[in-house]
């Protein structure tokens, strides 16, 4: 089956440093990536589509400045949290959605956890 | 706005217990809905999908009906079992199943999950 994996699994970082995780699509190549944020006890929240070769598309709220998105393979979205603070910590999801395909599935990173000091 | 509204958990049941999940949505248009599931340690998993009215999505034992009228999406298993204890979501998407557009469309609202225990 499709599988997708992020990297780091966790992370702790000290406050107004910046953290990468990555997400990369394994045995399939994706166009379009997702970046979810999920807080405990609630919902995964959309925080941008990420589409290989241009630039990533931000929900309403998302500091694009902050979170910085960059998808520059079929395989590979990075998200970069930038002098992060102890608000953002939580817990990163991303999804793939192999390319070509005509239906709407994606497929799902196991999470990332983060926590700002 | 979309929006997807799930029973909030957590839910407890012995083996072989019926389950109920509920699961009702706000949306424009004809989303194709979905259920799906994470494992401690794992990410999401899709469980199953209905794409339009009265479909009924299955897999493993679960099943979930697309009722238009009542905007529901439900999901049953019949006799539940202790490697079934996982957090459930519901979700939708504008996108239809079968059809192909801009990246934007593939947008998926979720509900808030479900935390299910099933105790031997």
């Amino acid at each position: 089956g499709a599988v997708v994996s992020q990297h780091p699994s966790w992370v702790i970082c000290k406050s107004g440093t910046s953290v990468k995780i990555e997400c990369r699509s394994l045995d399939f190549q994706a166009t379009t990536m997702f970046w979810y944020r999920q807080f405990p006890k609630q919902s995964l929240m959309l925080m941008a589509t990420s589409n290989e070769g241009s630039k990533a598309t931000y929900e309403q709220g998302v500091e694009k400045d902050k979170f910085l998105i960059n998808h520059a393979s079929l395989t590979l979205s990075t998200l970069t949290v930038t002098s992060a603070h102890p608000e953002d910590s939580s817990f990163y999801i991303c999804s793939a959605r192999p390319s070509g395909v005509s239906y709407n599935e994606q497929f799902f990173g196991p999470g990332t956890r983060l926590t700002v000091l | 706005g979309n929006s997807v509204t799930q029973m909030e958990g957590p839910v407890t049941l012995s083996e072989e217990a019926f389950l109920t999940i509920n699961c009702t949505y706000t949306a424009t248009g004809y989303p194709s809905l979905f259920w799906y599931v994470q494992y401690p340690g794992e990410g999401l998993q899709l469980l199953l999908k209905a794409t339009k009215a009265d479909d009924k999505g299955s897999n493993k034992g679960f099943e979930a009906t697309y009722r238009k009228e009542t905007t529901s999406f439900h999901l049953e298993k019949g006799s539940v079992q202790v490697s079934d204890s996982a957090v459930y979501f519901c979700a939708l998407s504008d996108h239809p199943w079968g059809g192909i557009s801009g990246g934007s469309n593939y947008k998926l609202t979720f509900g808030k999950g479900t935390l299910l225990t099933v105790n031997p």
